[in-house]
């Protein structure tokens, strides 16, 4: 069972590059989402999606794209990267929406951004 | 808005000890509440939850009991492992919009044999 897959899992980036941090869930979930993890903050909802082609903004969405094709993969682009940007990202998918079911996260991406 | 406030870790047990976790919540309705755990190096899965005030989640042993009054939703084991060494979040469902989950700091376990 893979269950919510992200690529990659370490990544290292200069200031201004872009890149795209893959998520890919095969339990046909509709719903999906992406965090970043902060030092005593908790996790933050970036951006997230209740189904092919709608996506919508979380808390902290500025610097970031996603896009959603397909029901299985939900890519996040960092344009332009900054260094407030260093942190941990979480993919997380769910059957249905995020109060009612149970999320299921991947095992996140650690970005650094120098 | 909505928040969650938990206790600052680590919290440091041995072995066999009984874990309080406290939570504490602000919303303008009747969110629904969750446990999440997270292992080193891995993603945070759902340790339990509950829907409504009085309701009680539970499993692997650990408890927690829906308090509207107080508006709490404290973590409970009554012993624990080494095995429980985790950081455990709790969380809330925005009530405006029920595709959100507003998550705690997280508190960081560590149970010593």
């Amino acid at each position: 069972n893979a269950g919510v897959t992200q690529t990659p899992k370490f990544q290292v980036l200069k200031t201004g590059q872009s890149m795209t941090l893959q998520c890919a869930q095969d339990m046909n979930h509709e719903y999906m989402s992406w965090y970043r993890q902060d030092p005593g903050m908790g996790l933050r909802l970036i951006h997230y999606s209740v189904g092919a082609g709608i996506t919508d903004q979380g808390e902290v969405p500025n610097g970031y794209n996603v896009s959603r094709s397909t029901t299985e993969d939900f890519p996040l682009r960092l344009l332009s990267a900054a260094p407030s940007q260093t942190s941990v990202y979480f993919c997380a998918s769910s059957y249905t929406t995020a109060n009612t079911g149970e999320l299921f996260f991947g095992e996140g991406s650690r970005l650094t951004v120098l | 808005g909505d928040s969650v406030t938990q206790m600052e870790g680590p919290v440091t047990l041995s072995e066999e000890a009984f874990l309080t976790i406290n939570c504490t919540y602000t919303a303008t309705g009747y969110p629904s509440l969750f446990w999440y755990v997270q292992y080193p190096g891995e993603g945070l899965q759902l340790l339990l939850k509950a829907t409504k005030a009085d309701d009680k989640g539970s499993n692997k042993g650990f408890e927690a009991t829906y308090r509207k009054e107080t508006t709490s939703f404290h973590l409970e084991k009554g012993s624990v492992q080494v095995s429980d060494s985790a950081v455990y979040f709790c969380a809330l469902s925005d009530v405006g919009n029920t595709d959100k989950l507003i998550f705690g700091t997280g508190t960081r376990l560590q149970v010593f044999p």
